[in-house]
């Protein structure tokens, strides 16, 4: 079953512009990580972030974690092309098992 | 270094026949996962192994569905017989032990007709 559950199930915006998107999930967790999956691809790991952490940076991606909301948000800044994919929040609870939300779709216009 | 490998990458095949999916994790990973992508269900975890052994297959469907993993370089996953609900991407992941991050493979867009 699906724990993470990502809003909104669809984004375009103009390249240059932020791309948001939240996660929310049900159950206690350790840690919160982001992957992102091109078209006909496998997914790719972007950022994990831990359940005593509240932000993390890597390049031009901004996440944060509100354990008491059980929430999370991804941030892209000055979106390029390239950055066109779906996006999925997965939530670990014990060492090995991830669960995968539904995902967002980013479009990203040119 | 090479990632996650999984073959074959696209499997057309008619009901009831036998499919085999393959997967090589990454040199030196433990943790091997395999996952099943579908529109309707999302992504969801069918089984786990680590160092060759598997811990959770709580995830597999069905008697129909079974895995190995008989050395630490290569898994397979079966279906036999397969049906038209089993159309989806199945996809195969590594990670190490005591990391969190998992590495996917391309994975197999199998369509049973």
């Amino acid at each position: 079953s699906q724990q993470g559950e990502e809003d909104p199930q669809a984004l375009s915006i103009q390249e240059g512009e932020n791309a948001t998107m939240n996660c929310s999930y049900k159950t206690s967790i350790n840690n919160l990580q982001w992957y992102r999956q091109n078209s006909g691809r496998g997914l790719v790991h972007l950022i994990l972030i831990r359940s005593n952490e509240r932000e993390k940076h890597s390049g031009r991606l901004r996440v944060t974690l509100d354990t008491s909301k059980k929430s999370s948000s991804l941030l892209i800044t000055a979106s390029r092309a390239a950055d066109t994919a779906s996006y999925f929040c997965a939530t670990a609870s014990n060492d090995y098992k991830l669960s995968f939300g539904a995902g967002t779709t980013v479009t990203v216009r040119a | 270094d090479a990632g996650v490998i999984q073959s074959p990458r696209h499997e057309v095949t008619e009901m009831g026949q036998e499919v085999t999916l393959r997967c090589k994790p990454i040199s030196g990973h433990n943790s091997l996962f395999w996952y099943r992508q579908t529109m309707m269900r999302g992504l969801e975890l069918l089984i786990y192994f680590n160092n060759n052994v598997p811990i959770d297959d709580s995830g597999m469907p069905e008697d129909r569905f079974s895995a190995k993993m008989p050395n630490a370089s290569f898994s397979t996953l079966k279906i036999q017989p397969s049906e038209p609900r089993d159309s989806a991407v199945y996809f195969c992941a590594s990670s190490r032990n005591g990391e969190e991050t998992q590495y996917f493979g391309p994975g197999t867009r199998l369509l049973v007709l």
